[in-house]
């Protein structure tokens, strides 16, 4: 299985400041084929589903507000929102889809300071 | 726009077994290139998935599941299902089922999930 490690758990950030949420995965999640990497972003709010933010680790999904980016590829990415603002309070997760079964990390806790 | 819905009991004596259906509307659950999966969450933990089906039946398990778990796909009424035996406390989860689509501009990520659906395992 390819294990996903998010860092930190849990991260505060004041509003307007920029959030930095990290990923890594065990093995590359880079596909020779098509030269993708097979990583999503998710944003998931209390009592609700994760919401797909960010696929091909740096493909904003259609209506995702700009502020929200992801980069890195292979076995490193990075989520950053690059000005916080007060509904993005929330548990954010990556995905590794490349190969089953897939898998996400731990999740991080973004809370506003 | 495609929506999932799962359904089923809140709780589940151990030992017993899991059974949830999702169903799905705004689309056919026969559309080509759709997989369709189902996913945990235990309360306080991270995201598991257990295992997707296609439309033809076609299936994948997550092999830390596989031994008790069935998915499967009745395209007549446009649902899939899970079914989960032998279940301890350590299977209490929200139950989300989802769907990714695959090749060609799809993000192949998962861009459909239901609402989930808390399932406690307690006697």
């Amino acid at each position: 299985d390819i294990v996903m490690t998010q860092s930190p758990a849990s991260l505060a950030v004041s509003l307007g400041e920029r959030a930095t949420i990290n990923c890594k995965s065990s093995q590359s999640v880079s596909y020779n084929s098509d030269n993708k990497n097979y990583l999503a972003w998710y944003q998931q709010k209390p009592g609700q589903p994760p919401k797909l933010l960010i696929y091909w680790a740096s493909t904003r999904e259609s209506g995702v507000p700009d502020r929200f980016s992801g980069s890195g590829s292979a076995t490193n990415f990075t989520l950053t929102i690059s000005s916080l603002q007060a509904e993005d309070v929330a548990l954010y997760h990556c995905h590794q889809y490349l190969s089953p079964p897939f898998t996400f990390g731990q999740g991080t806790k973004l809370e506003i300071k | 726009q495609m929506q999932l819905q799962e359904s089923g009991p809140g709780l589940v004596k151990p030992s017993e077994t899991l059974s949830l259906i999702c169903t799905v509307s705004g689309g056919s659950i026969s559309r080509s290139s759709y997989y369709w999966s189902w996913i945990r969450q235990p309360p306080g933990k991270g995201l598991e998935w257990i295992a997707n089906i296609y439309y033809s039946g076609s299936t994948t398990y997550n092999p830390s599941l596989k031994s008790r778990v069935t998915i499967s796909v009745d395209t007549s009424k446009n649902q899939f299902s899970l079914n989960l035996n032998s279940v301890t406390a350590a299977d209490t989860a929200v139950y989300y089922c989802a769907a990714n689509c695959s090749g060609g501009a799809c993000p192949a990520a998962f861009g459909y999930w239901g609402q989930g659906t808390l399932v406690s395992v307690s006697s």
